[in-house]
């Protein structure tokens, strides 16, 4: 069973332009950490927010975390190409440290 | 500092037949985890250790696959006899400490079972 759901499943967006991708969750949280995985390779981490932080930045990148809606959204500031890749949400869970992930959000960023 | 290593990178057998999959996680990861990722998915995971420990195990299809995570350091996983729908990239992970800190992945397993 999946404990994140990101939207949308695919995104496709021109470079220099802004990718915003969102995860629902069901149950409480220790922690939610988002990940990157390019075409045939492993999964790399991108940021961990933890339940009592609201946002946090690295880089590029913006999460937001609303514990009381049980979401959270990734945004990517000015795309490259090379951040072509799918992107997943991953939740901790506050009962029992299970690291499940969602779906993911397929992203393509034309040059 | 090394990563997760896994091997072997492909693997292609027939039906009913067995594979094992190996997991050298980073030195010092407490945790470890295997994932199943099939083609388009998410990965689901299969079984989670803590030390040599099993911390949840609850998405693994015990009638045909095993793991065991030996003196809490490397770990195998296997299946057998493999099915069609076993076909997918099995991933390892490692974290440091349980549910509290990133997960570093390897480059993990292709199956295919044909």
């Amino acid at each position: 069973s999946q404990q994140g759901e990101e939207d949308p499943q695919a995104l496709s967006i021109q470079e220099g332009e802004n990718a915003t991708m969102n995860c629902s969750y069901k149950t409480s949280i220790n922690n939610l950490q988002w990940y990157r995985q390019n075409s045939g390779r492993g999964l790399v981490h991108l940021i961990l927010i933890r339940s009592n932080e609201r946002e946090k930045h690295s880089g590029r990148l913006r999460v937001t975390l609303d514990t009381s809606k049980k979401s959270s959204s990734l945004l990517i500031t000015a795309s490259r190409a090379a951040d072509t890749a799918s992107y997943f949400c991953a939740t901790v869970k506050a009962a029992g440290n299970k690291l499940t992930f969602g779906g993911g959000t397929r992203v393509l960023v034309k040059p | 500092e090394a990563g997760v290593a896994q091997s072997p990178r492909y693997k292609i057998i027939e039906k009913r037949q067995s594979v094992a999959f190996w997991c050298n996680p980073i030195s010092g990861h407490a945790t470890l985890y295997w994932y199943q990722q099939i083609l388009g998915q998410g990965p689901k995971l299969l079984i989670q250790f803590q030390n040599n420990g099993v911390v949840d195990d609850s998405q693994l299809p015990k009638d045909r696959f095993s793991a065991e995570r030996l003196k809490g350091v490397d770990s195998t996983l296997k299946i057998q006899p493999a099915k069609l729908e076993d076909s997918a990239v099995y991933l390892c992970a490692s974290s440091l400490i349980v549910g509290n800190t990133e997960a570093f992945f390897g480059q993990g397993t292709r199956l295919t079972v044909v």
